[in-house]
Order: C-alpha cells, then structure tokens, then sequence
C-alpha cells in the first residue's frame, strides 16, 4: 500500500464546474497535509495546507479534511482552462517533517 | 521578496560523471529539503538540511550527498550518475521553527545519457 494515493486522472471537468480531487493517507499520525499544483514541466506550488479537520477555504479552492478517514479532498469551483495542470498531494507524518506525495491526479478542463 | 532559486535549469551528463545542483531558499527560511520527481510521478524526498547538518533523509543511495552553506544555501551531490538519475530535482525551502510548509524553487532538470 503506498503512503499517499491519489487517483491518477486525468480528471475531465467542464469549464464553470466543480474538480473534486480525492487523496488517501497510510499514517494516522499524519498532521500536516498540503495541496500542489503542478503545471507540465514546471515546479509545484503550493493551493492549500490543512491541519484540522473540516473544511478550509480560499478564494475557488476548498480543502476538506478528515483524519478518521485518513481522507483529504480539494475541491475547485468554477474550474478553468488555466486549472488544468496535475494537482499533488503531500502529508508530513509526526515523526518528521519531510513531504510525502501521492502521484498526482490530472485535471483537465475544458471550455 | 526573492523566492527559491536552483541552478542550473537544464543538465546534461553521461553516465557515471558526477553532478551538482546548488539551491538558495526563500528569504527568511533556513530549510533546505531536496527531492526527485521522476517523469509522471511525486516526487521522493531525498533529504533534508537544517543548521548545515542534514536532519533527514529518504530511501536514496550514498551516491546522493549534500551540504548546507552558513547562508543557508544548499548543494546536491549525485555521484557514479546512472541512466535511471535522470529526473527533475527540486528544492524546497521552509521555516524549521513552527511551520512545515516547504516552497518549491523551478527545478533542475537532469538528463543523463
């Protein structure tokens, strides 16, 4: 079982919908967890951390966030072209401080 | 405010040369963590640096070493560099007092031959 499982995609979402992306987490004593956004042959950036449970949000993106699941999601709201890219997920463990990354899921949005 | 800076973009090497890429992190940050991102995937931590002293480090052979600067800054070493090295190395800088989120720089390109 990997650490950080993501859906590999790619992930096809109207432009003006809802992307709801999806990640799982091995370590229950994971306390940081992090969405990246990576566009092709560029580096991640960084959407959105969350450390509590619950939803957070900013601007389009919500992250959501439930550790008796070991379950984090990030959804984008009226999704754009510019949206496409590859979305990664990271969790840090307790023991220390090093990103762990699931795959990645594509997403594709289309006008 | 300057962000993480790599050099060089791209690298070209054959196999069994070695390699450095250098890093500075974002102003104000004194971590200094180093990944590969092989094409398609995550990328993998390789380790990480703190006070000039490597604090972690990920499933990577000793052909990788590294070193931290007074300034903060950051050198990866890849030695004996074989065919499967050939990926995006990234470098992330961070706080390592209270806060965990790490910031990427562009990325070293490495293509080995």
């Amino acid at each position: 079982q990997k650490e950080v499982e993501q859906n590999s995609g790619p992930l096809s979402v109207p432009e003006g919908a809802i992307a709801s992306l999806n990640c799982t987490y091995s370590d229950r004593g994971s306390q940081s967890f992090f969405w990246y956004r990576q566009y092709s042959g560029k580096s991640p950036e960084l959407i959105m951390s969350i450390y509590s449970n619950g939803d957070k949000e900013d601007g389009r993106f919500t992250a959501q966030l439930n550790k008796a699941s070991q379950y984090v999601s990030l959804l984008i709201r009226d999704s754009q072209p510019s949206d496409s890219a590859t979305y990664l997920c990271a969790v840090i463990k307790a023991a220390g401080n090093k990103l762990t990354f699931g795959g990645g899921t594509r997403v594709l949005v289309k006008p | 405010d300057a962000g993480v800076t790599q050099s060089p973009t791209h690298l070209i090497k054959t196999r069994g040369q070695q390699v450095t890429l250098r890093c500075s992190p974002k102003s104000g940050h004194d971590t200094v963590s180093w990944y590969q991102q092989a094409l398609g995937q995550g990328p993998q931590f390789i380790f990480q640096y703190y006070e000039e002293e490597e604090r972690q480090r990920g499933n990577f052979p000793d052909r990788f070493s590294g070193h931290q600067f007074p300034n903060y800054s950051s050198e990866l070493n890849v030695n004996a560099l074989l065919l499967g090295d050939s990926a995006l190395y990234l470098c992330a800088s961070s706080w390592g007092g209270l806060t965990d989120t790490q910031y990427f720089g562009p990325g070293t390109r490495l293509t080995v031959l």
